[in-house]
This record gives C-alpha cells, sequence and structure tokens, in this order.
C-alpha cells in the first residue's frame, strides 16, 4: 500500500525561509516529486527526487534520504506569490507506475 | 509546446445527461492519465492510459468511461452522475511510466452535477 504524509498547513513570512516536510510508506520507490498548486489551477511540476542527497533549483531545493522514507521541499526567499498548495508524489517501481499524491500542504506566506 | 489541454473549463451536467471531457497533448507523450481532485483534496489517479491501451483502472465506477482514440487524445465519457462527483477533473500525461518522467497536468475540467 501507499501511505504519504505532510502537514496540512503552513504559515510563513515574505522573505523567510520555509520548509515542507514528506514522509512515506509505499510498496516501492521509483522516485518522489514535488509539484506546485494553485488554488482552482493544475499541478505544476517543480522537483524530483530518486537518489538520496539534496536536489536545487534557484529558490526552490528538495532533498530525499529513502532509508528515512523521508522529504523535504525548502523554499528560499518567499514571495506573496509561493502562497500555494505543495503536493508530494511519490512513483512505486512496481506495478502501478502512476503517481500517488500526498494529501498537500497549504502553505499562506504573509507580509 | 509543453502543454496539456483540457476542454471545457466548466461543465454543469444533469444526473440524466451524458456528456464528454476531452484532454489534448503534442509532446509525443505515450503515458495519459485522469485524475479527479475534490476540493482541499489531493488529485486521486482514476484511469492510466499507456501506449493508447488501457493499464490501470482504480476500480472506478462504470458511470465514467475512458477512451483513447490515439496517442495525443484522451476522453472520460460521463453518464448517469451523481451530485457526489461534481470535482475537478485533471487530464496528464508523460513521456513513459518509469523513473524520472514527470506529469504534465491540464488546467482541469471542474464539473458540477445538479
Amino acid at each position: 500500500g501507499q501511505n504519504i504524509d505532510q502537514p496540512t498547513e503552513m504559515t510563513a513570512t515574505e522573505g523567510a525561509i520555509v520548509q515542507i516536510n514528506c514522509t512515506y510508506q509505499t510498496s516501492g520507490f521509483n522516485g518522489l516529486f514535488w509539484y506546485q498548486q494553485h488554488a482552482g489551477e493544475a499541478p505544476t511540476f517543480l522537483s524530483y527526487n530518486v537518489l538520496d542527497g539534496l536536489e536545487e533549483k534557484g529558490r526552490f531545493s528538495s532533498f530525499l534520504s529513502r532509508s528515512k522514507g523521508y522529504s523535504y521541499l525548502l523554499l528560499k526567499e518567499l514571495q506573496m506569490k509561493d502562497s500555494a498548495s505543495y503536493l508530494c508524489a511519490v512513483r512505486p517501481d512496481t506495478g502501478r507506475r502512476a503517481l500517488t499524491f500526498g494529501s498537500g500542504t497549504r502553505l499562506q506566506v504573509q507580509p | 509546446d509543453t502543454e496539456v489541454t483540457q476542454t471545457p473549463k466548466h461543465l454543469v451536467m444533469g444526473m440524466t445527461n451524458k456528456k464528454s471531457l476531452k484532454c489534448e497533448q503534442h509532446m509525443g507523450h505515450r503515458a495519459m492519465y485522469w485524475y479527479k481532485q475534490k476540493a482541499k483534496k489531493p488529485p486521486e489517479l482514476m484511469f492510466v492510459y499507456s501506449y493508447e491501451k488501457l493499464s490501470i483502472n482504480e476500480s472506478v465506477p462504470s458511470r465514467f468511461s475512458p477512451e483513447c482514440p490515439n496517442s495525443s487524445l484522451l476522453n472520460l465519457h460521463l453518464h448517469a452522475l451523481q451530485p457526489e462527483d461534481s470535482a475537478l477533473y485533471l487530464c496528464a500525461s508523460s513521456q513513459g511510466q518509469a523513473g524520472n518522467t514527470e506529469a504534465f497536468f491540464g488546467q482541469g475540467t471542474r464539473l458540477t452535477v445538479v
């Protein structure tokens, strides 16, 4: 089975740094994805991790520890437009290969 | 072109109606997906097509009927829906189903069943 956990909501201040955690227990693992979704819009791809370590992409970084079943998304220099839901998704390596999404973390950036 | 296009953007239908949602991509992706998303919930997988063949059906009720006429198009036929089927229906595509092939999502069709 698949179990992916994220905090439901987070609040942070413009210009600050925020870390959104994701823990997972899945039957097989072939990569972890982070997506951003603004209200009423489609999810957009942010990052992909399949090996342990940190992947950096501008203001966004994502970390993975496969042994701990743990990932985080780090957002630096927060902007108001970063207010959105952040979805952690896992792709299993056997059988079902489509993405399974966590419940998402709603981030509110305040001035 | 990195877009997945869905039509219509909004749809209101009665419980006795028959309607179809359409999805199109021209990225040469061979895997296409339908997801259902309720408010403040994550997308839930409904169907996966791989190389135009249905590979996954997540025990979706038969009132939802997917169709993949060719490698660029994916339809979702709707019949005799219930009010609880009201949701955002998202189409996605990916190069394949392995490794780092990210899924690209369309803007979705917001469906209201009355």
